[in-house]
């Protein structure tokens, strides 16, 4: 959804564990969704995509779901390692350019 | 293939000064767009340039403008600096489509005292 808020959700896990993130959206028209990583003093990196005719894409290690009835995308990270702790975003398109609408993010620690 | 290259990395300015920062998106595509982002209000989107026009505009105030030459880089400006304006701001190039990958530059943070 469209980025509001002060305080950053978290979730810690072992290595070696899978995660799960979650993001929610609010625009029915949003069709293109990105999964973001941000290192601390760096850019948003980009990690998988998905289009709005798909419910699923897998990349390396990592799979998006997107459910568009409840207008829910969550991120799949299997085998978690410490180079994955960042903050992960989602991001949204509406097919107006390239204008991202982004979460708040999720602050991700992996605990070895 | 390089990335995306914004400069200056860092800035310090007082406030009422203005100030200019760059990007320069991958070789090839031709969108940019720029983001803010704090603490407080997260990712904002600010505009998107496309073949030298404005294709998109977020909810900034005039303050805030921008431009792309014909090669593509970009320059964002901002006026009558505030203490509000700290931020990190980002640089995102994509290629000619619509609702494509973004990539994303370091950003330049913005300190305004």
């Amino acid at each position: 959804g469209e980025s509001v808020g002060l305080h950053l959700p978290t979730l810690s896990v072992q290595e070696g564990d899978n995660s799960i993130i979650n993001c929610a959206y609010s625009n029915s028209a949003s069709d293109y969704f990105i999964w973001y990583k941000q290192e601390s003093g760096k850019g948003p990196q980009f990690i998988i995509d998905i289009r709005s005719n798909m419910d699923k894409r897998q990349g390396q290690r990592v799979t998006v779901l997107l459910n568009k009835t409840v207008k829910h995308l969550s991120l799949q990270i299997a085998a978690t390692q410490p180079g994955d702790s960042a903050v992960y975003f989602c991001a949204e398109s509406r097919n107006t350019g390239n204008q991202f609408y982004f979460g708040t993010g999720t602050s991700l620690t992996v605990i070895p | 293939k390089a990335g995306v290259t914004q400069t200056p990395r860092y800035l310090i300015k007082t406030r009422g000064q203005q100030v200019t920062l760059s990007c320069s998106p991958i070789s090839g595509h031709r969108s940019v767009s720029w983001y803010q982002q704090t603490p407080g209000q997260g990712l904002q989107f600010l505009f998107e340039y496309f073949s030298e026009t404005q294709r998109n505009k977020g909810n900034f105030p005039g303050r805030f403008s921008g431009r792309q030459f014909s090669n593509s880089r970009s320059e964002m400006n901002v006026s009558t600096l505030e203490l509000g304006d700290s931020a990190l701001y980002l640089c995102a190039s994509s290629s000619d489509s619509t609702n494509t990958e973004a990539f994303f530059g370091q950003g330049t943070r913005l300190t305004v005292v």
